[in-house]
């Protein structure tokens, strides 16, 4: 059972926007800035979203984070196939002391 | 460019003790912290540990403190994982990931491509 829950699977057709959400409590997404990952099938993660909603350089305008509270939220517009890959958000917990993830959200391209 | 490659990973028994490394090269291995991050089979995420700009400050996850240890070698551009008593449950993909800014844990920019650690009879 993940600190951070995030929905097991999302889904959108080509062209849709789909948005992926990520819920906490007050000693992580409350009081840290959250991170958003995106793992394609047989690689390494790679970062989409830091700081609640700061694009990485290269990364494109169609991902997009957000934050209210204890919820964080990541967006994809423009859904394409290539899309296809398992996403993570991923906080600072004050009570464990460590990174927390989400259990990923895998996220299907009809 | 920014490269970071993991080895080390192989098939050990219950008990039985691993040595990771990670060879860093395209940036000032010595600016960020750096991370080890693993993801069990079919499974998500999981921090493990992470190791300050000089090595000064380190941080673990419970299920691993007091049987790994994370270091660094800013002369050779290294980090490293020692893994003892290992349990069945350790079995994952370890990736070493590095983190820009001050605190060492609001991001990791930059992932390896990972090594497989097998803990199994």
């Amino acid at each position: 059972q993940s600190v951070l829950t995030q929905p097991p699977s999302a889904s959108g057709a080509p062209g849709q926007r789909v948005t992926v959400s990520c819920s906490g409590s007050s000693s992580n997404i409350g009081s840290h800035s959250v991170s958003w990952y995106q793992q394609l099938p047989g690689t390494a993660p790679q970062l989409l979203v830091y700081g609640d909603n700061q694009r990485p350089s290269g990364v494109p305008d169609r991902f997009s984070g957000s934050k209210s509270g204890t919820s964080a939220s990541l967006a994809i517009s423009g859904l394409q196939p290539e899309h296809e890959a398992d996403y993570y958000c991923a906080a600072w917990d004050d009570n464990l002391n460590v990174v927390v993830f989400g259990g990923g959200t895998k996220l299907t391209v009809l | 460019e920014v490269q970071l490659v993991e080895s080390g990973g192989t098939l050990v028994q219950p008990g039985g003790s691993l040595r990771l490394s990670c060879a860093a090269s395209g940036f000032t291995f010595r600016s960020y912290w750096m991370s080890w991050i693993r993801q069990a089979p079919g499974k998500g995420l999981e921090w493990v540990a992470n190791v300050k700009r000089d090595g000064s400050e380190k941080y673990y996850v419970d299920s691993v403190r007091g049987r790994f240890t994370i270091s660094r070698d800013n002369a050779k551009n290294s980090l490293s994982l020692q893994l003892n008593s290992l349990r069945a449950e350790d079995t994952a993909v370890y990736y070493c990931a590095r983190s820009p800014g001050l605190s060492g844990y609001d991001r990791f920019d930059y992932w390896g491509q990972g090594t497989l650690v097998t803990v199994s009879s």
